[in-house]
């Protein structure tokens, strides 16, 4: 699976848009981007993957490059309750033979919300 | 629907001793996971099932052991407990994409907290 980069730690205000980015520089064509969160001492909790094409759902939008090398998570007015670890990983979506689905976990991007 | 339930929430062990965290899940899903998540890093997987009765290695198995004799339900066992096995440790449970081999998006458990001394 490859690797991601974000940044360790980002700051956003109350009500604003938040943007996590992520790079991806060595993802493959079958490998797809998820991002999930951790509220502090809970487990992560899924937001949102994709491929290739934008994603949204109710709790934020995703944005990848057309080269697939980064993509940037838009949580689209923070509260302080998204106020979390934000993880971007990169995984391959079908597994042949052994089924794995693993995720592997960077240390993510800490997220201040501020009132 | 509970989802992902963990038990116990927390546990203090000495060194030597041995002990079982159960994880069960109402979702009927497929797939079952253990991660270990220590201070200021991200989680690390275990060992997971894909079904009933199969268990595999992920990243850090060594010290560990699980059994999955329920859909349902995914034990993990610590032997023999190391000061080094003191983590957070959390379950995840995914559905499987019968179509294409894929899983859906895992769903975590609220953790178990454990220190061993």
């Amino acid at each position: 699976d490859a690797k991601t980069t974000q940044p360790p730690s980002m700051d956003c205000a109350e009500g604003r848009a938040a943007n996590l980015p992520c790079n991806h520089s060595t993802i493959s064509g079958n490998e797809y981007v998820y991002w999930y969160r951790q509220i502090h001492s809970q487990g992560p909790q899924y937001i949102i993957h994709g491929l290739k094409n934008n994603e949204t759902n109710e709790m934020a939008s995703l944005i990848i490059t057309e080269d697939r090398k980064s993509s940037t998570l838009i949580l689209p007015h923070a509260t302080l309750r998204d106020t979390a670890v934000y993880y971007c990983i990169v995984r391959v979506g079908r597994d042949y033979g052994g089924a794995t689905n693993k995720l592997i976990f960077g240390t993510g991007t800490l997220l201040a919300v501020q009132p | 629907n509970a989802g992902v339930t963990q038990t116990p929430k927390f546990r203090v062990l000495k060194t030597g001793q041995s002990m079982t965290l159960l994880c069960a899940q109402d979702m009927n899903h497929e797939y079952m996971y253990w991660y270990r998540q220590d201070p200021g890093m991200g989680l690390r997987l275990i060992h997971y099932s894909v079904g009933e009765g199969t268990t595999a290695k992920g990243e850090v198995p060594d010290g560990y052991n699980v059994s999955r004799l329920k859909k349902q339900n995914f034990l993990l066992g610590l032997e023999s407990a190391a000061p080094s096995q003191t983590s957070v440790y959390f379950c995840a449970s995914s559905r499987f994409r019968v179509a294409t081999g894929d899983s859906y998006e895992q769903y975590f458990g609220p953790g178990t907290r454990l220190t061993v001394t």
